[in-house]
């Protein structure tokens, strides 16, 4: 079945870059998301690309496709301490249809 | 432009009552996605519907479990008899017709379940 993994968490210095990575296994897959989770909140969307892109830029984040090794990330620059968050990579497929699958979030902590 | 509504924030039940979580999606978006996130978890995938019907109910448990979307009001998830092991966070999200092949999931704030 379908499987996206990240790693469980990143530690950075404030005004760092972040780069959060994330491995996917469906070859079918459609678009690619990065969603934002506070503590205690929901998940927002922060940024997402259609697989037949292999890079986004929005502000200070920057999104990576490399479709052949299936691999996301995610970068953050000019990290901040309001970027801590866990940080869900998630995928939609034409074989997933109507199911988004989600990683199990990596742990984005700032250091001073 | 409302996003995605669920209530309540927080919802606290002892074992065995009942526990209804609401939803209502985004203006003009029919198709409603059900998440469950236990305790340091991702999200799981529960149910999919549209209005009226269940396209999707994979990765709902087969029992005290269950999901609607009726012709009017919000979607509802229902867990009858509830245990701890249902404690969680419960994500609802929305899409317009089309689905996710169009279109990214807007989450709401979701429900956490308590059960004592």
């Amino acid at each position: 079945g379908e499987d996206v993994e990240q790693s469980l968490f990143l530690s950075v210095r404030e005004g760092d870059s972040s780069v959060i990575n994330c491995t996917y296994t469906d070859s079918s897959s459609t678009y690619l998301y990065w969603y934002k989770q506070e503590p205690g909140a929901g998940l927002q969307l922060l940024t997402y690309i259609f697989s037949n892109m292999d890079m986004k830029q929005d502000q200070r984040l920057t999104v990576l496709l490399n479709k052949k090794d299936k691999h996301l990330s995610l970068r953050i620059a000019d990290t901040q301490t309001g970027d801590s968050a866990i940080y869900f990579c998630a995928e939609t497929s034409y074989s997933s249809a109507s199911k988004i699958i989600f990683g199990s979030g990596t742990r984005l902590s700032i250091r001073p | 432009n409302a996003g995605v509504m669920q209530n309540p924030r927080h919802l606290v039940r002892r074992r065995g009552q009942e526990a209804r979580l609401r939803c209502s999606p985004m203006k003009g978006h029919s198709h409603v996605y059900w998440y469950r996130q236990l305790p340091e978890e991702g999200l799981k995938f529960m149910v999919y519907l549209q209005k009226e019907n269940i396209i999707d109910e994979s990765g709902m448990p087969k029992e005290r479990f269950s999901a609607e979307f009726p012709k009017e009001g919000p979607s509802i998830l229902r867990i009858q008899q509830v245990v701890r092991g249902d404690s969680a966070a419960y994500f609802c999200a929305s899409s317009p017709p089309g689905g996710t092949s169009n279109s990214p999931l807007h989450f709401g704030n979701g429900t956490r379940l308590t059960v004592t």
